[in-house]
């Protein structure tokens, strides 16, 4: 029973550098979101895949790509990382877009930029 | 906008001590809120939920919540800490926007444990 895994689980990077991180769910959930955590600032909203084949900017996109590879997986791309990247980040994922449903995290990656 | 308050940054209590975190929210219509609880090197995991009904609501690991409308408030509440409880808590309201479920964090309190 896997839920949202995510890898890498840490990762250092030199400033301009790229990357990719890996999530992928196996609820057959359609809805995945990515976020970043930062101390004292809880999770902010990155970017989201409401459904398959669709995705939207969240609170924090600058710098970020994403891609809907398929209804499981859901990646983050920064094309160059920059040190103010350098946070913890998590996937999530729901079954639909009802509001009282809970979302489901990851283990989160942690992200460090030098 | 919507907004959440968690005004505690930092608690500490003693093992076997009661423990209250406080969550305010700001949403004009019934909101749907949930307290998650991140432990160390973790991701986040739901603790509970409250969409309707009952305004005191029970969860997992000896928690309970309790809704007050008038207040605009959801305290997360456990009766006799456990070492295992120190970790950090998230309150969040959840709502739809643009189609999507959207969730709305509140900072997070870390709770540290003196045995």
């Amino acid at each position: 029973n896997a839920g949202v895994t995510q890898t890498p689980k840490f990762q250092v990077l030199k400033t301009g550098q790229s990357m990719t991180l890996q999530c992928a769910q196996d609820m057959n959930h359609n809805s995945m979101y990515w976020y970043r955590q930062d101390p004292g600032m809880g999770l902010r909203l990155i970017y989201y895949s409401a459904s398959e084949g669709t995705t939207d900017k969240g609170e924090v996109p600058n710098g970020y790509n994403v891609s809907r590879l398929n209804k499981r997986e859901f990646s983050l791309r920064l094309e160059s990382a920059a040190p103010s990247q350098t946070s913890v980040y998590f996937c999530a994922s729901i079954e639909g877009p009802r509001g009282n449903q809970p979302q489901h995290f990851g283990d989160g990656t942690r992200l460090s930029i030098l | 906008a919507q907004s959440v308050t968690q005004p505690d940054i930092h608690i500490t209590v003693s093992e076997g001590a009661s423990l209250e975190l406080r969550c305010n929210y700001s949403y004009g219509a019934t909101p749907y809120l949930f307290w998650y609880v991140q432990s160390p090197g973790q991701g986040l995991q739901l603790l509970l939920k409250y969409f309707s009904g009952d305004t005191l609501v029970q969860g997992i690991k000896g928690f309970e919540a309790e809704f007050k409308r008038s207040q605009s408030s959801f305290n997360l509440r456990k009766p006799s800490v456990h070492w295992s409880d120190a970790a950090e808590y998230f309150c969040a309201v959840g709502r739809i926007s643009g189609g999507y479920n959207k969730l709305i964090f509140g900072a997070g309190t870390r709770l540290a444990v003196h045995p």
